[in-house]
């Protein structure tokens, strides 16, 4: 079935420096959205790709869906203490009828 | 405002007595879901619900059930809770199906079993 493997699992970062998270699936995937839950909070939604090649971005936040639609990756420009969390990219089941989230990544960035 | 809310936030209780967890949506979601998040494992989902009276098992559904009598509503219960069902909760909801819509998920639940 299908499965999606989010690398690194951990990343400790010094606040200014760039971080990427990637997510790679073994078979093509419709959709991936992508979360963010802060120490103590709960996922929040912050974006989901459709299109193959597609690149959207958010102010430092710059996310991409490959051309195969097999995987995507997150990247954050001059990371902030305030882009601390988890970065989670779940994927949606053949029938659009759920959503796997996995482990994440989890970011730490020090000031 | 749009929200998700659940109940208890905190709750420690002893192996075998019956719970729930409340779950609640003011934005005439059809889809809810509940998940687990343990460390080291990710968030796992538990059961998810397409619409009123219309359930399904997630990945991890031992221990536990639901039901969706309303449509904004959709309670965990735990009939005799163990140790290992020890979890942080969430509970989620989008506008259809899971997979294609942004999800809200509530403020989580910090469950303890001794």
């Amino acid at each position: 079935g299908q499965q999606v493997m989010q690398i690194p699992q951990y990343q400790h970062v010094q606040e200014g420096e760039d971080f990427t998270t990637y997510c790679n699936s073994s078979t093509t995937l419709s959709n991936i959205q992508w979360y963010k839950q802060r120490p103590g909070g709960h996922p929040v939604f912050l974006i989901q790709l459709v299109k193959s090649g597609e690149v959207k971005k958010q102010k430092r936040l710059t996310f991409q869906f490959g051309e195969a639609k097999k995987n995507s990756s997150l990247h954050i420009t001059a990371t902030q203490t305030t882009d601390v969390g988890t970065y989670f990219c779940p994927y949606p089941d053949l029938g659009y009828s759920t959503l796997t989230f996995g482990k994440g990544t989890m970011l730490l960035v020090s000031p | 405002e749009a929200q998700v809310t659940q109940n208890p936030r905190y709750l420690i209780t002893v192996t075998g007595k019956k719970l729930t967890v409340t779950c609640s949506q003011n934005m005439n979601h059809e889809y809810m879901s509940w998940y687990r998040q343990d460390p080291g494992l990710g968030l796992r989902q538990i059961y998810y619900s397409m619409n009123v009276e219309v359930t399904d098992k997630g990945d991890v559904p031992e221990g536990y059930k639901v039901s969706r009598k309303e449509k904004r509503n959709f309670p965990l219960i735990l009939e005799s809770p163990s140790p290992n069902q020890t979890s942080l909760y969430f509970c989620a909801s989008s506008l259809q199906r899971g997979g294609s819509y942004e999800q809200y998920f509530g403020p989580g639940t910090r469950l303890t079993v001794t």
